[in-house]
């Protein structure tokens, strides 16, 4: 069966510190991933997808990065964190073809302080 | 207009009764639909998906009206463990791999 992991589960970082936030996909081939954010009280908002290797889409234009280094790794990153990065960040995959359901990751909370 | 439009609450519901949200969508081209929970500070979980001719999962009902760009959510005979946040998900097949959430209702069965 597949599984999907994220680390860390929580983070306090600084303003203007740089991020580094991991997913890890398992028993499965050439998912499609995502990154989420949500903030407190609200929907979850796309940041980005990947439909392979190397292929990062952005959403959003903000301070933040995506990079897939291998097929089932997505990473998530930012060279100086804003006040307003802080929230919940979920990583995602589904498989094109299928139904297009998708399977989240445990997620995230960063708080920038 | 937003993309995906859902009733935020919250609904409190005493435990047993039938409990229904609907969820509004924009883009006439959307082709895949679900609904999620989300329990308070946990990962959306799956919970359905929605089929054209409607489907039924035990206490669950899940309709969809293509007409009027809408799908539903029916909850019969509820629990104090349905309390959560449901959330509607739209696909577009025109976009490759996009996926559109609603920011969800939240459900809070009382005993």
């Amino acid at each position: 069966s597949q599984t999907i992991h994220q680390w860390p589960a929580t983070l306090v970082q600084p303003v203007g510190s740089p991020l580094s936030l991991e997913c890890t996909v398992e028993g499965t081939s050439n998912p499609n991933l995502y990154w989420y954010r949500q903030a407190a009280g609200r929907g979850l908002q796309l940041l980005f997808y990947s439909v392979g290797i190397g292929q990062i889409s952005s959403e959003v234009p903000q301070n933040l990065s995506a990079s897939r280094p291998q097929d089932r790794q997505f990473i998530l990153s930012s060279k100086k964190l804003l006040l307003s990065d802080s929230g919940f960040y979920l990583c995602a995959w589904n498989l094109e073809g299928a139904l297009r359901e998708q399977y989240f990751g445990p997620g995230t909370r960063l708080t920038v302080t | 207009r937003k993309e995906v439009e859902q009733d935020p609450g919250p609904f409190n519901v005493p435990e047993g009764a039938t409990v229904a949200f609907n969820c509004t969508y924009s883009n006439s081209a959307s082709q895949s639909f679900f609904w999620y929970r989300q329990d308070c500070r946990k990962e959306p979980k799956l919970l359905m998906s929605v089929y054209s001719s409607g489907n039924e999962d035990g206490r669950f009902t899940a309709q969809l009206n293509r007409a009027s760009q809408y799908i539903s959510l029916l909850i019969r005979d509820s629990k104090l463990s349905d309390s959560a946040t449901y959330l509607c998900v739209v696909t577009l097949y025109s976009s490759a791999s996009k996926i559109i959430f609603g920011s969800g209702t939240r459900l809070s069965i009382r005993p």
